[in-house]
Protein backbone atom coordinates (compact mmCIF):
# COMPACT_ATOMS: atom_id res chain seq x y z
CA UNK A 1 0.00 0.00 0.00
CA UNK A 2 1.96 3.49 -0.95
CA UNK A 3 1.31 6.46 0.85
CA UNK A 4 -1.24 9.04 -0.19
CA UNK A 5 0.17 11.81 -2.26
CA UNK A 6 0.14 15.38 -0.33
CA UNK A 7 2.18 18.24 -1.86
CA UNK A 8 5.39 19.15 0.33
CA UNK A 9 4.24 22.67 1.67
CA UNK A 10 1.93 25.74 0.88
CA UNK A 11 1.83 28.78 2.37
CA UNK A 12 -0.81 31.87 2.13
CA UNK A 13 -1.16 35.12 4.60
CA UNK A 14 -3.21 35.66 7.36
CA UNK A 15 -6.80 35.84 6.56
CA UNK A 16 -6.40 33.84 3.15
CA UNK A 17 -7.30 30.81 2.27
CA UNK A 18 -5.14 27.62 1.54
CA UNK A 19 -6.02 24.20 0.08
CA UNK A 20 -4.03 20.88 0.59
CA UNK A 21 -4.79 18.07 -1.84
CA UNK A 22 -4.45 14.44 -1.13
CA UNK A 23 -4.44 11.82 -3.80
CA UNK A 24 -5.01 8.21 -3.58
CA UNK A 25 -6.46 5.64 -5.92
CA UNK A 26 -9.77 4.13 -6.56
CA UNK A 27 -8.54 1.56 -3.27
CA UNK A 28 -8.49 4.14 -1.07
CA UNK A 29 -9.66 7.91 -1.06
CA UNK A 30 -11.73 7.06 -4.24
CA UNK A 31 -12.95 3.76 -2.97
CA UNK A 32 -14.51 4.75 0.34
CA UNK A 33 -15.67 8.37 2.08
CA UNK A 34 -13.00 7.49 5.16
CA UNK A 35 -10.86 10.30 4.59
CA UNK A 36 -9.21 12.22 8.05
CA UNK A 37 -7.21 15.16 8.58
CA UNK A 38 -4.67 15.87 11.07
CA UNK A 39 -2.70 19.21 12.21
CA UNK A 40 0.49 18.13 14.09
CA UNK A 41 2.98 20.52 15.81
CA UNK A 42 6.09 19.11 16.14
CA UNK A 43 6.66 18.03 19.61
CA UNK A 44 2.83 17.36 20.39
CA UNK A 45 0.35 14.45 19.12
CA UNK A 46 -1.72 14.70 16.18
CA UNK A 47 -5.04 16.54 15.98
CA UNK A 48 -7.66 15.19 14.36
CA UNK A 49 -9.61 18.30 12.23
CA UNK A 50 -11.48 16.22 9.85
CA UNK A 51 -13.31 12.72 9.44
CA UNK A 52 -14.99 10.90 7.55
CA UNK A 53 -14.42 13.35 4.02
CA UNK A 54 -16.57 16.32 5.63
CA UNK A 55 -17.18 15.46 9.64
CA UNK A 56 -15.75 17.83 12.02
CA UNK A 57 -15.14 17.22 15.43
CA UNK A 58 -16.16 18.72 18.43
CA UNK A 59 -13.74 21.88 18.85
CA UNK A 60 -12.59 22.25 15.61
CA UNK A 61 -13.67 25.83 14.15
CA UNK A 62 -15.43 26.17 10.82
CA UNK A 63 -12.57 27.39 8.58
CA UNK A 64 -11.54 23.94 8.45
CA UNK A 65 -13.73 21.76 6.03
CA UNK A 66 -13.05 18.93 3.49
CA UNK A 67 -13.77 17.73 0.43
CA UNK A 68 -13.30 14.57 -2.33
CA UNK A 69 -13.45 14.05 -5.86
CA UNK A 70 -12.45 11.04 -7.11
CA UNK A 71 -9.71 10.16 -6.03
CA UNK A 72 -8.25 13.22 -4.41
CA UNK A 73 -9.72 14.49 -1.50
CA UNK A 74 -8.63 18.30 0.06
CA UNK A 75 -8.52 20.42 3.17
CA UNK A 76 -9.46 23.92 3.02
CA UNK A 77 -8.48 26.48 5.52
CA UNK A 78 -10.10 29.37 5.08
CA UNK A 79 -9.47 32.68 7.41
CA UNK A 80 -5.56 31.81 8.28
CA UNK A 81 -4.27 32.56 11.34
CA UNK A 82 -0.76 32.18 12.37
CA UNK A 83 -1.42 29.13 14.75
CA UNK A 84 -2.59 27.04 12.06
CA UNK A 85 1.14 26.59 10.46
CA UNK A 86 1.59 23.10 11.39
CA UNK A 87 2.07 19.91 9.00
CA UNK A 88 -1.12 18.40 7.90
CA UNK A 89 -1.98 14.93 6.97
CA UNK A 90 -4.62 13.36 5.09
CA UNK A 91 -5.42 9.20 6.05
CA UNK A 92 -7.84 7.44 4.28
CA UNK A 93 -9.62 3.80 5.10
CA UNK A 94 -8.21 1.12 2.59
CA UNK A 95 -10.28 -1.92 2.88
CA UNK A 96 -10.93 -4.42 5.68
CA UNK A 97 -7.23 -5.44 5.82
CA UNK A 98 -5.38 -1.87 5.39
CA UNK A 99 -7.31 0.19 7.80
CA UNK A 100 -5.50 3.06 7.33
CA UNK A 101 -2.88 4.66 4.59
CA UNK A 102 -1.25 8.28 5.50
CA UNK A 103 -0.48 11.05 3.22
CA UNK A 104 3.36 11.89 3.46
CA UNK A 105 2.40 15.16 4.90
CA UNK A 106 2.18 18.96 4.07
CA UNK A 107 4.11 21.65 5.75
CA UNK A 108 1.86 24.70 5.82
CA UNK A 109 3.53 28.38 6.39
CA UNK A 110 1.62 31.19 7.28
CA UNK A 111 3.35 34.22 5.80
CA UNK B 1 -11.30 12.40 29.85
CA UNK B 2 -10.08 9.46 28.11
CA UNK B 3 -6.35 9.84 27.86
CA UNK B 4 -3.33 7.12 26.23
CA UNK B 5 0.08 7.31 27.79
CA UNK B 6 2.83 5.24 26.07
CA UNK B 7 5.83 3.33 27.74
CA UNK B 8 8.98 1.29 26.96
CA UNK B 9 12.70 1.26 26.40
CA UNK B 10 13.49 4.67 24.58
CA UNK B 11 16.57 2.77 23.41
CA UNK B 12 16.97 -0.98 21.39
CA UNK B 13 19.50 -3.02 19.92
CA UNK B 14 19.51 -3.84 16.13
CA UNK B 15 18.00 -7.24 15.66
CA UNK B 16 16.15 -7.17 18.96
CA UNK B 17 12.55 -6.35 19.36
CA UNK B 18 11.06 -3.36 20.74
CA UNK B 19 8.07 -3.26 23.01
CA UNK B 20 5.52 -0.74 23.45
CA UNK B 21 2.88 -0.80 25.99
CA UNK B 22 -0.36 1.95 25.65
CA UNK B 23 -2.04 2.16 29.08
CA UNK B 24 -5.78 4.34 28.62
CA UNK B 25 -7.56 5.56 31.19
CA UNK B 26 -11.11 6.43 31.69
CA UNK B 27 -12.15 4.15 29.16
CA UNK B 28 -12.65 0.52 28.89
CA UNK B 29 -10.58 -0.67 25.89
CA UNK B 30 -12.80 -4.01 25.53
CA UNK B 31 -16.12 -2.52 26.37
CA UNK B 32 -16.12 1.12 24.63
CA UNK B 33 -16.41 -0.47 21.08
CA UNK B 34 -13.34 1.33 19.83
CA UNK B 35 -10.31 0.39 17.63
CA UNK B 36 -7.01 1.20 19.03
CA UNK B 37 -3.85 1.58 17.08
CA UNK B 38 -0.13 2.43 16.95
CA UNK B 39 1.14 4.66 14.41
CA UNK B 40 4.99 5.97 14.08
CA UNK B 41 7.03 9.25 12.49
CA UNK B 42 10.93 8.30 11.64
CA UNK B 43 13.24 11.34 11.78
CA UNK B 44 12.06 14.10 9.70
CA UNK B 45 9.37 12.25 7.85
CA UNK B 46 5.73 11.58 8.06
CA UNK B 47 3.33 9.44 9.84
CA UNK B 48 2.96 5.99 8.83
CA UNK B 49 0.44 3.19 10.68
CA UNK B 50 1.45 0.14 12.24
CA UNK B 51 -1.04 -1.43 13.34
CA UNK B 52 -4.84 -1.66 15.36
CA UNK B 53 -6.05 -3.81 17.48
CA UNK B 54 -10.14 -3.86 17.83
CA UNK B 55 -12.47 -4.01 20.78
CA UNK B 56 -13.08 -7.81 20.26
CA UNK B 57 -8.85 -8.63 19.55
CA UNK B 58 -9.02 -8.88 16.04
CA UNK B 59 -5.76 -7.24 14.46
CA UNK B 60 -4.50 -5.44 11.16
CA UNK B 61 -1.54 -4.87 10.28
CA UNK B 62 0.65 -2.55 7.73
CA UNK B 63 1.70 -5.00 4.59
CA UNK B 64 5.12 -3.59 4.69
CA UNK B 65 5.38 -4.76 8.81
CA UNK B 66 3.17 -7.37 9.28
CA UNK B 67 5.92 -10.54 9.25
CA UNK B 68 7.34 -7.98 12.21
CA UNK B 69 4.34 -6.97 14.05
CA UNK B 70 2.02 -8.00 16.81
CA UNK B 71 -0.74 -5.89 18.45
CA UNK B 72 -2.15 -7.36 21.58
CA UNK B 73 -4.53 -6.37 24.46
CA UNK B 74 -4.24 -7.47 28.16
CA UNK B 75 -7.37 -6.62 29.70
CA UNK B 76 -6.33 -6.81 33.33
CA UNK B 77 -4.05 -3.78 32.92
CA UNK B 78 -6.52 -1.91 30.36
CA UNK B 79 -3.46 -1.26 28.11
CA UNK B 80 -2.72 -2.51 24.40
CA UNK B 81 0.65 -3.34 23.32
CA UNK B 82 3.14 -3.48 20.16
CA UNK B 83 5.98 -5.79 19.62
CA UNK B 84 8.00 -5.06 16.61
CA UNK B 85 11.21 -7.89 15.72
CA UNK B 86 13.92 -7.69 14.09
CA UNK B 87 14.45 -4.07 14.55
CA UNK B 88 16.75 -1.76 11.99
CA UNK B 89 18.17 1.68 12.37
CA UNK B 90 15.10 2.45 10.01
CA UNK B 91 12.35 1.53 13.16
CA UNK B 92 13.89 4.72 14.67
CA UNK B 93 10.86 6.90 15.10
CA UNK B 94 8.70 8.62 17.39
CA UNK B 95 5.60 6.03 18.22
CA UNK B 96 2.17 7.23 18.92
CA UNK B 97 -0.91 5.18 20.10
CA UNK B 98 -4.28 6.51 19.18
CA UNK B 99 -8.07 5.67 19.54
CA UNK B 100 -9.80 5.16 16.47
CA UNK B 101 -13.44 6.19 16.46
CA UNK B 102 -14.34 5.84 12.68
CA UNK B 103 -12.34 4.15 9.78
CA UNK B 104 -9.21 6.26 9.74
CA UNK B 105 -9.80 8.50 12.39
CA UNK B 106 -7.94 8.57 15.24
CA UNK B 107 -9.38 10.85 17.59
CA UNK B 108 -7.68 10.75 20.91
CA UNK B 109 -3.34 10.13 20.68
CA UNK B 110 -0.85 9.62 22.96
CA UNK B 111 2.07 12.22 23.41
CA UNK B 112 4.22 10.01 21.76
CA UNK B 113 7.45 8.33 22.90
CA UNK B 114 11.02 8.39 20.75
CA UNK B 115 12.58 4.96 20.34
CA UNK B 116 16.04 4.61 18.88
CA UNK B 117 17.30 1.76 17.52
CA UNK B 118 21.27 1.30 18.13
CA UNK B 119 24.00 -0.57 16.22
Amino acid sequence: QSALTQPRSVSGSPAQSVTISCTGTSSDVGGYNYVSWYQHHPGKAPKLMIYDVIKRPSGVPDRFSGSKSGNTASLTISGLQVEDEADYYCCSYAGSNTLAVFGGGTKLTVL
Amino acid sequence: QVQLQESGPGLVKASETLSLTCAVSDSSIISSGYYWGWIRQPPGKGLEWIGTISHSGSTYYSVSLKSRVTVSVDTSKNHFSLRLTSVTASDTAIYYCARRNRPAAFDIWGQGTMVTVSS
